[in-house]
C-alpha cells in the first residue's frame, strides 16, 4: 500500500525552463511534506518542507504547493540548473506516534538538458 | 553542520554472513532511522529509535535487527546475509521537532 506516490519515474527539462515534480498522497493524516534531492553515491538532502496550514512555501528557485483537498503536491524548481539533474523524492509525515517517521515516494530522476 | 556517518561506503558479504552496518551522528538528534533504497521503490523504513535503548519497526523489518546503546550511534544488524538484502542502506536523523531528517551517505551493500 503505497501512501506517498510519485507516479513520474523520469523528467526532462531544458535549462532554465521550469521543472514541476508532482507527488500524491492518500493519508489524510498526513499533516507535514518534504522534498529532498539526492545525487548518486550519497544521501538524499533536504530541500524543502511545508506544513499542512500552508498551501505554499518558496525558498529562493524552489517553492513546494499543496493542495489538500486533491491530496497532491508538486515542487517547482524555475529556472532549472543543469546542477539540479538528481532524484527527487516527496515525503510525508502524520500527527501523534506517526509524526516522528517519514513515509517516502518512488522518486522522480529530473534531468536537466543544457 | 550536522553530520550522519556511515561506517563503509561498499561492502560485499557472503550469504549467511552476520553483517553490521553503523551510523554516528553528531548533532544529538533523539531519533535515529534506517531505510534501504532500491530502484522504483524509493526509501523504505527498516527501523527506527526515538530514544537510547528504544526501538520501533518500521515497515520491511524481517531479517534485520537494530542496537542503539548511545544516543550518537545506531547499528542495523543483518543476522544471516541473503541475496535479496543487495541494495542501498541510508541512517537518518532528526530532531523530534522539526520533523527534517538528515542523512548518511549511504553503505551499498552487495550479498553474494
Amino acid at each position: 500500500d503505497q501512501q506517498v506516490k510519485q507516479n513520474s519515474p523520469s523528467l526532462s527539462v531544458q535549462e532554465g525552463r521550469i521543472s514541476i515534480l508532482n507527488c500524491d498522497y492518500t493519508n489524510s493524516m498526513f499533516d507535514y511534506f518534504l522534498w529532498y534531492k539526492k545525487y548518486p553515491a550519497e544521501g538524499p538532502t533536504f530541500l524543502i518542507s511545508i506544513s499542512s496550514i500552508k498551501d505554499k512555501n518558496e525558498d529562493g528557485r524552489f517553492t513546494v504547493f499543496l493542495n489538500k483537498s486533491a491530496k497532491h503536491l508538486s515542487l517547482h524548481i524555475v529556472p532549472s540548473q543543469p546542477g539540479d539533474s538528481a532524484v527527487y523524492f516527496c515525503a510525508a509525515s502524520g500527527k501523534g506516534q506517526g509524526a516522528q517517521k517519514l513515509v517516502f515516494g518512488q522518486g522522480t530522476r529530473l534531468t536537466i538538458n543544457p | 553542520d550536522v553530520k550522519v556517518t556511515q561506517s563503509s561506503r561498499y561492502l560485499v558479504k557472503r550469504t549467511g554472513e552476520k553483517v553490521f552496518l553503523e551510523c554516528v551522528q553528531d548533532m544529538d538528534h533523539e531519533n535515529m532511522f534506517w531505510y534501504r533504497q532500491d530502484p522504483g521503490l524509493g526509501l523504505r523504513l527498516i527501523y527506527f529509535s526515538y530514544d537510547v535503548k528504544m526501538k520501533e519497526k518500521g515497515d520491511i523489518p524481517e531479517g534485520y535487527s537494530v542496537s542503539r546503546e548511545k544516543k550518537e550511534r545506531f547499528s542495523l544488524i543483518l543476522e544471516s546475509a541473503s541475496t535479496n538484502q543487495t541494495s542501498m542502506y541510508l541512517c537518518a536523523s532528526s530532531l523530534r521537532q522539526p520533523r527534517e531528517q538528515f542523512f548518511g551517505p549511504g553503505t551499498r551493500l552487495t550479498v553474494l
